[in-house]
């Protein structure tokens, strides 16, 4: 069965850097695009960008500007969503799903169980 | 950027009931390829979201058929023919038509 398995819960300190991963197995991990959204305590799901499984191709929110890097491993079928320069509007539960790379339209049918990552001094 | 709108924020419903959540979009959201990109989710406590509904209309694998999606352009609505108690949680609707995907407030449905 498809399944997304991300890395444990993190504590880091405000100004570090915070690297998740996302394990796919189940299907053909190339056939997709993996996102990551996240969201805060209580609030609303933020789409943060996306990464072409096969090609490698990313985007991502303006929001991030130039403190998000996504990339994959395609060995290991594991995409990974590294934030820099935390502060503690960063502390959030992170997720990564995936959408088909040929079927029109964009949404999410898999998720992770999620990672939760505290900034906090 | 495509904003999403939702009412109610909050929808207290009786078992057996239905239920309906509007989301409101900023543009319209039809493509040239014939469907609106227009997906909802629900988000159980202490889970991670779940597709229900994609491209407005297409219920997702394994969903209740209780479920049903509708709308065009720019407004889309989401209804429930009789809820049940586990259906509780955080409906979210999002435009998947350009980045950033901007996810609605959210609706809380509860169980009354």
């Amino acid at each position: 069965q498809v399944r997304l398995v991300q890395s444990g819960a993190e504590v880091k300190k405000p100004g570090a850097s915070v690297k998740v991963s996302c394990k796919s197995s189940g299907y053909i991990f190339t056939h997709y695009v993996i996102h990551w959204m996240r969201q805060a305590p209580g609030q609303r799901l933020e789409w943060m960008g996306y990464i072409f499984a096969d090609s490698g191709y990313t985007r991502h929110s303006q929001n991030f500007r130039d403190r998000i890097t996504i990339s994959r491993d395609t060995s290991a079928s594991t995409a990974y969503m590294e934030l820099s320069s935390l502060t503690a509007e960063d502390t959030a539960t992170y997720y990564c799903a995936r959408d088909s790379i040929e079927a029109p339209g964009t949404y999410f049918d898999y998720w992770g169980q999620g990672a939760l990552v505290t900034v906090s001094s | 950027d495509i904003v999403v709108t939702q009412s109610p924020l909050s929808l207290p419903v009786t078992p057996g009931e239905p239920a309906s959540i509007s989301c409101r979009s900023s543009q319209s959201l039809f493509y040239s390829n014939g469907y609106q990109y227009l997906d909802w989710y629900l988000q159980k406590p202490g889970q991670p979201p779940q597709l229900l509904i994609y491209l407005a209309s297409n219920r997702a694998a394994g969903v209740p058929d209780r479920f049903s999606g509708s709308g065009s352009g720019t407004d889309f609505t989401l209804k429930i023919s009789r809820v049940e108690a586990e259906d509780v949680g955080v409906y979210y609707c999002t435009q998947s038509l350009e980045t950033p995907y901007i996810f609605g407030q959210g609706t809380k449905l509860e169980i009354k």
